[in-house]
């Protein structure tokens, strides 16, 4: 079946330095979405790439969708301390009705003063 | 907050208790969907109701049956559970058939089985 694989899986980083995450998955995706968890929270949208190459920035966020649509990446600029979290990107299944995502495995973003 | 609730937040039970989880949205949104999230494991998708329908098990044990009354409610019933059924239960729903078909999540229901 679909697999979406992330790296890191986990990252510390100091307060003003850049951070990345990766995104893999095994089938090509119409589209990308990702998500924010903070520690004890829930996953909450951030963006969608729909098109092959998209780049779509977010204030220090930048969302990239490769070109060949199976791979996608976040970076984040500067870290603050609010970035901490866990980071998700989600690949649709099908295309049925209904959203099915399959998510990734998620990068821990810890963020240090 | 993001028009998706979940009640309890925390639930305690034993292996033979039954009891039930709660998810409501109130966003319009035609389909509702129940993850698992553990410590170890990706989100794991359990089950999607689009339009009320039950369009996904995804393998799930018989030891979890879901009830969607409506397109508003969602239930999980859960029955002779086991420890390693203990982790974050989230309810999410979206408006399935738009461009733009994110999933909105609830707060979710810490889960521990003793």
């Amino acid at each position: 079946g679909q697999q979406v694989m992330q790296i890191p899986q986990y990252q510390h980083v100091q307060e003003g330095e850049d951070f990345t995450t990766y995104c893999n998955s095994s089938t090509t995706l119409s589209n990308i979405q990702w998500y924010k968890q903070r520690p004890g929270g829930h996953p909450v949208f951030l963006i969608q790439l729909v098109k092959s190459g998209e780049v779509k920035k977010q204030k220090r966020l930048t969302f990239q969708f490769g070109e060949a649509k199976k791979n996608s990446s976040l970076h984040i600029t500067a870290t603050q301390t609010t970035d901490v979290g866990t980071y998700f990107c989600a690949g649709p299944r099908n295309t049925g009705t209904a959203s099915k995502l399959t998510f990734g495995t998620g990068t821990r973003l810890q963020v240090t003063l | 907050e993001t028009g998706v609730t979940q009640t309890p937040r925390h639930l305690v039970m034993g292996m033979t208790n039954k009891k039930s989880l709660k998810c409501e949205q109130h966003l319009g949104h035609n389909a509702m969907y129940w993850y698992k999230q553990s410590a170890k494991k990706p989100l794991e998708l359990m089950f999607v109701y689009n339009f009320k329908e039950q369009t996904e098990n995804n393998s799930v044990p018989s030891r979890f049956s879901p009830e969607c009354p409506n397109s508003s409610h969602l239930f999980l019933h859960l029955h002779t559970l086991q420890p390693e059924d203990s982790a974050l239960y989230l309810c999410a729903s979206s408006q399935s058939g738009l461009g733009r078909n994110e999933q909105f999540f609830g707060p979710g229901t810490r889960l521990t089985v003793l």
